[in-house]
C-alpha cells in the first residue's frame, strides 16, 4: 500500500511566480490536511479538505494561498505571486476517516525555495 | 487550548530504553493524546496516541497518568535510527482533525 506521495520533492520559484504542490493521499483515504514548516520553525496546520470540501483553513494565510482536493485527482496547494517568506517545507497528510483518534500519514513533503 | 509541555532535548544510549515525558495538566475528558516523531529531512510518522488506557504498538508504548495530566512515550530499545524530535499532541474537539505541534523534544541517540 503506497504511502501519502507528493510532487515535486522540491520546487524553485522566482518571487512573483506561482508554486502547485500536489498531494495523493492513501489508498481509501478521503482527508486530507496540509502543514507548513519554516526553516527553524515548528510545523503549523494550514487546511483540512475532504473530497470537493474545505472543512478547516483556518491556518490559510488570508492572501495568495489556496487549496482544493478534487473528486477525482490529487489535492493541490497553489500558492500566487510568490516571496521569499514562502520558503519553507510543506507537508501533506491524510486520514481514513474523520475523528480525533485517529492518525494521520505524512507524505515525505514539498521544499519550495523562492529565489 | 489545552497545551503540552516537553523537555526540549533528551539524550540516549542505543540499546537501553527511552522514557520521553510529556505534561499536560489542562487536558480535557475527551483529548486523545497523540504522538509524531520528525526523523531529520522527513516528513512527521505517526507514533502512538490514546486516552485513558496505556497503549502498546510495534514502535512503542504509550503510558497515560491516572488523572490523565501527563503522558510517558516509552521507546523500550533505543537505535540511532530512532533519533528525531518528539511531539506530543493533544486533539482537542473545537479543533476538529488539525495537529497543533509545539516545539517537541530533541531526542540524541549515542552509539
Amino acid at each position: 500500500n503506497a504511502g501519502v506521495m507528493q510532487n515535486p520533492r522540491h520546487l524553485v520559484r522566482r518571487r512573483g511566480q506561482e508554486a502547485r504542490l500536489r498531494c495523493s493521499p492513501m489508498k481509501g483515504h478521503s482527508h486530507v490536511y496540509w502543514y507548513r514548516q519554516l526553516p527553524e520553525e515548528g510545523l503549523k496546520f494550514m487546511v483540512y479538505l475532504q473530497k470537493e470540501n474545505i472543512i478547516d483553513e483556518s491556518g490559510m494565510p488570508k492572501e495568495r494561498f489556496s487549496a482544493e482536493f478534487p473528486k477525482e485527482g490529487p489535492s493541490i496547494l497553489r500558492i500566487q505571486q510568490v516571496v521569499r517568506g514562502d520558503s519553507a517545507a510543506y507537508f501533506c497528510a491524510s486520514s481514513p476517516i474523520s475523528r480525533r483518534g485517529y492518525e494521520q500519514y505524512f507524505g515525505p513533503g514539498t521544499r519550495l525555495t523562492v529565489t | 487550548d489545552a497545551k503540552t509541555t516537553q523537555p526540549n532535548s533528551m539524550e540516549s544510549n542505543e540499546e537501553e530504553p527511552v522514557h520521553l515525558p510529556c505534561n499536560h495538566s489542562t487536558i480535557s475528558g475527551t483529548d486523545y493524546i497523540h504522538w509524531y516523531r520528525q526523523l531529520p529531512s522527513q516528513g512527521p510518522e505517526y507514533v502512538i496516541h490514546g486516552l485513558t488506557s496505556n497503549v502498546n504498538n510495534r514502535m512503542a508504548s504509550l503510558a497515560i497518568a491516572e488523572d490523565r495530566k501527563s503522558s510517558t512515550l516509552i521507546l523500550h530499545r533505543a537505535t540511532l535510527r530512532d533519533a528525531a524530535v518528539y511531539y506530543c499532541i493533544l486533539s482537542h474537539r473545537r479543533g476538529g482533525n488539525k495537529l497543533v505541534f509545539g516545539a517537541g523534544t530533541i531526542l540524541r541517540v549515542k552509539s
